[in-house]
């Protein structure tokens, strides 16, 4: 089975901290990508990371960071000194390139960040 | 990195009636998705074309659903007879390829309310 769990519903934060965003996927697959996505209140869906299953280096870009662990089936997204417009819900997703190649979503994780 | 267009970008429909929406790629993109998105979900995959040939379908896509790209170029999602769970928003994807792998960018989406 194709699975990908974001068990937190729901994170607020105050502008500054830091806040880690968990993803824990499933899949027989030997070959996948994983990808965050932000969809702020706008409603468009952003891409921010694709990770291939192969290549499990860290990512930094900015306040964002991304930790892949193949060992724990966990990628997750740590966003350093919040802002406010940070504010949306994320969704991690895992890629199946073995055929179709569509994206299974986690449920998303609301990210509110304060003033 | 919108490299669909989406229309229309809203609809309000009464129940029972028949809803069309068309994606748009603004360059060429073998691979077109759609997928759907309830509230408080994250997106679901519904179908895809490679070119012009509609190469896989979710069981989500029931029989008053249909969808079509003639010529392979844009697509069209068809809702006959509207049901309240139809409510939602319908997002085309196009699939983005490099050497490292492949992304799935998103359309900003087609709102659907049916009242």
């Amino acid at each position: 089975a194709q699975k990908v769990t974001q068990a937190q519903t729901e994170i607020s934060v105050v502008e500054k901290e830091d806040v880690t965003l968990d993803c824990v996927y499933e899949t027989r697959d030997t070959t996948y990508y994983l990808f965050w996505y932000k969809q702020p209140p706008s409603g468009e869906l952003v891409f921010l990371i694709r990770r291939n299953s192969f290549d499990e280096q860290n990512e930094i870009s900015g306040r964002y960071s991304w930790n892949f662990q193949k060992s724990t089936s966990s990628f997750n997204f740590t966003i350093t000194a919040s802002q406010v417009v940070d504010s949306a819900v994320y969704f991690c997703a895992l890629y199946r390139s073995s055929n179709t190649g569509k994206l299974i979503f986690g449920q998303g994780t609301t990210l509110q960040v304060k003033p | 990195d919108t490299g669909v267009s989406q229309n229309p970008r809203h609809k309000i429909t009464k129940r029972g009636q028949n809803v069309t929406f068309r994606c748009d790629p603004i360059s060429e993109h073998n691979r077109l998705y759609w997928y759907r998105q309830t509230l408080g979900q994250g997106p679901e995959f519904l179908t895809y074309f490679q070119n012009e040939a509609q190469l896989e379908k979710s069981r989500l896509l029931s029989d008053r659903f249909s969808a079509e790209r003639p010529k392979g170029s844009f697509s069209t999602l068809e809702i006959q007879r509207t049901e309240q769970g139809d409510s939602a928003m319908y997002l085309c994807a196009y699939e983005r390829g490099s050497p490292s792998g492949n992304t799935i960018y998103f359309g900003e989406g087609s709102w659907l309310t049916v009242v």
